[in-house]
């Protein structure tokens, strides 16, 4: 079983459209949680902390359940430059590990 | 905000030359590098992570001998492809860590190398 596991989609969705993606962890000795993006061919880039209360920016609203060992991304009201790739990153005592990404383009 | 370089962004070497990958902290000091590989439309793959001033922990499956990692400072760490080969193809991407930013990493843009 994969450290991080994630739906890779692609999701492709019209402007406006809700769209959420999901993502599992094995290690529930996991500290902290983020959404990264990455466009193709750059670097990945912090999108935004994911705490266990729940948290939003924007239009994008991340929920952890340590319980389930889950994380997801809500991306509301979809612009044309969110199409990129979503990586869920869980954090362990000293590395960081990354699921393999989540596709989404968004389509005028 | 905290900015990470890598130097270079690109290049080209013939089959069995050496590659240096330069990737430095401009404006922190980083207590912890990453070395990640992806190739294209996969996940970044974690290399090894680095302590400055000690030896680099590198991944299962990650030969130490053909991927040096030299962190000698808190804000340059490099990681030297030896005898490189075709399929060592990729992009390289450094990430450096301070315990200040709660775990949070910032990247470099990348390297990509491409060995002919």
């Amino acid at each position: 079983r994969k450290e991080v596991e994630q739906d890779p989609g692609p999701f492709n969705v019209p402007e406006g459209a809700t769209v959420a993606f999901n993502c599992t962890y094995s290690n529930s000795a996991s500290q902290s949680f983020f959404w990264y993006r990455q466009d193709c061919r750059k670097e990945p880039k912090l999108l935004m902390s994911v705490y266990s209360s729940g948290n939003e920016d924007g239009r994008f609203t991340a929920q952890l359940n340590r319980a389930s060992q889950y994380i997801s991304l809500l991306i509301r009201d979809s612009k044309l430059s969110d199409s990129a790739t979503y990586l869920c990153v869980v954090n362990g005592n000293n590395d960081m590990r990354f699921g393999a990404g989540t596709r989404l383009t968004v389509k005028p | 905000g905290a900015v990470v370089s890598q130097h270079p962004s690109r290049v080209i070497c013939k089959s069995g030359t050496s590659v240096k990958i330069e990737c430095r902290s401009l404006d922190f000091q980083a207590t912890t590098m990453f070395w990640y590989r992806q190739f294209p439309k996969q996940s970044l793959m974690l290399m090894a992570t680095s302590n400055e001033g000690s030896k680099a922990t590198y991944e299962q499956g990650v030969e130490k001998d053909k991927f040096l990692i030299n962190h000698a400072s808190l804000t340059l760490s490099t990681l030297t492809v030896t005898s490189a080969h075709p399929e060592d193809s990729s992009f390289y991407i450094c990430s450096a860590r301070t315990i200040a930013t709660a775990y949070e990493q910032y990247f470099g843009p990348g390297t990509r190398l491409t060995v002919t």
